[in-house]
C-alpha cells in the first residue's frame, strides 16, 4: 500500500501570492489533516477534512482554506501569503476520525515566502 | 499557547543505554497521548500512545509512562540503538479530538 504523498516538495513564493499544496492520502484512508510546522516548533493543526467536509479547524485565519476530493485526496490553499507562512506543511491521513486511530504523515511541502 | 512542552531540545546517549524523553502538558482535558518519531526529510511516524486511563504502555523497546497528577509523560527506549536517532514529538488530544497538540520535539542522538 502506498503512503501519503505530498506535492510539491519545495516551493518558493513571493509575499502576497497564493499557493496550493496537494496531498494524496493513504489507500483506504478517508480523513485528511493538515499541519504547519514552523522551524524549531512542533506541527500545528490547521484543519481536517472527512468525506469532503471540513471537520474541525485550528487557530488559522480564513486565508487558509482546503478541499477534499471524492478520492479523498486534498488541497491546502493559502491566499495573500505572508513571510510568517514560511514553514513545512504536513498532510496526514487516517482511516477513521479521531487521533486514537493513528495518523500517517507525508514528508511535507517546504514553503518559503520571500 | 504551549499546552504541550518538551523542555529538552536535544539528548545524546550511548548505544545500549536507556533514552528517556520527557514531555509536560498543561491542559487537564487531554486524555490521549502519542509519541511520533521524525527522520530528516520524512514525515512523523507514529511510535506509541497511551490513554489517560493507563499509566504505562509498552511496545518492544519502547515504553511510555504517564503521571496524570504531575501532567507529565515520558518515553523510555531500552536499549537505545543508533537507528533511534531522530526527532521525537510528544502529542496530546482531548476527547479523541482531531486538534492534536504537539510539543516542539527532542532530537535524540544515539552514539555507537
Amino acid at each position: 500500500e502506498t503512503g501519503v504523498t505530498q506535492s510539491p516538495t519545495h516551493l518558493i513564493k513571493t509575499r502576497g501570492q497564493q499557493v496550493t499544496l496537494r496531498c494524496s492520502s493513504q489507500s483506504g484512508h478517508n480523513t485528511v489533516s493538515w499541519y504547519q510546522q514552523a522551524l524549531g516548533q512542533g506541527p500545528q493543526f490547521i484543519f481536517q477534512y472527512y468525506r469532503e467536509e471540513e471537520n474541525g479547524r485550528g487557530n488559522f485565519p480564513p486565508r487558509f482554506s482546503g478541499l477534499q476530493f471524492p478520492n479523498y485526496s486534498s488541497e491546502l490553499n493559502v491566499n495573500a501569503l505572508e513571510l510568517d507562512d514560511s514553514a513545512l506543511y504536513l498532510c496526514a491521513s487516517s482511516f477513521r476520525l479521531g487521533v486514537n486511530y493513528g495518523y500517517t504523515f507525508g514528508s511535507g511541502t517546504r514553503l518559503t515566502v520571500v | 499557547d504551549q499546552q504541550v512542552k518538551q523542555n529538552s531540545p536535544s539528548l545524546s546517549v550511548q548505544e545500549g543505554r536507556i533514552s528517556i524523553l520527557n514531555c509536560d502538558y498543561t491542559n487537564s482535558m487531554f486524555d490521549y497521548f502519542l509519541w511520533y518519531k521524525k527522520y530528516p526529510a520524512e514525515g512523523p511516524t507514529f511510535l506509541i500512545s497511551i490513554s489517560s486511563i493507563k499509566d504505562k504502555n509498552e511496545d518492544g523497546r519502547f515504553t511510555v509512562f504517564l503521571n496524570k497528577s504531575a501532567k507529565h509523560l515520558s518515553l523510555h527506549i531500552v536499549p537505545s540503538q543508533p537507528g533511534d536517532s531522530a526527532v521525537y514529538f510528544c502529542a496530546a488530544s482531548a476527547n479523541n479530538n482531531n486538534d492534536m497538540r504537539f510539543g516542539a520535539g527532542t532530537r535524540l542522538t544515539v552514539k555507537p
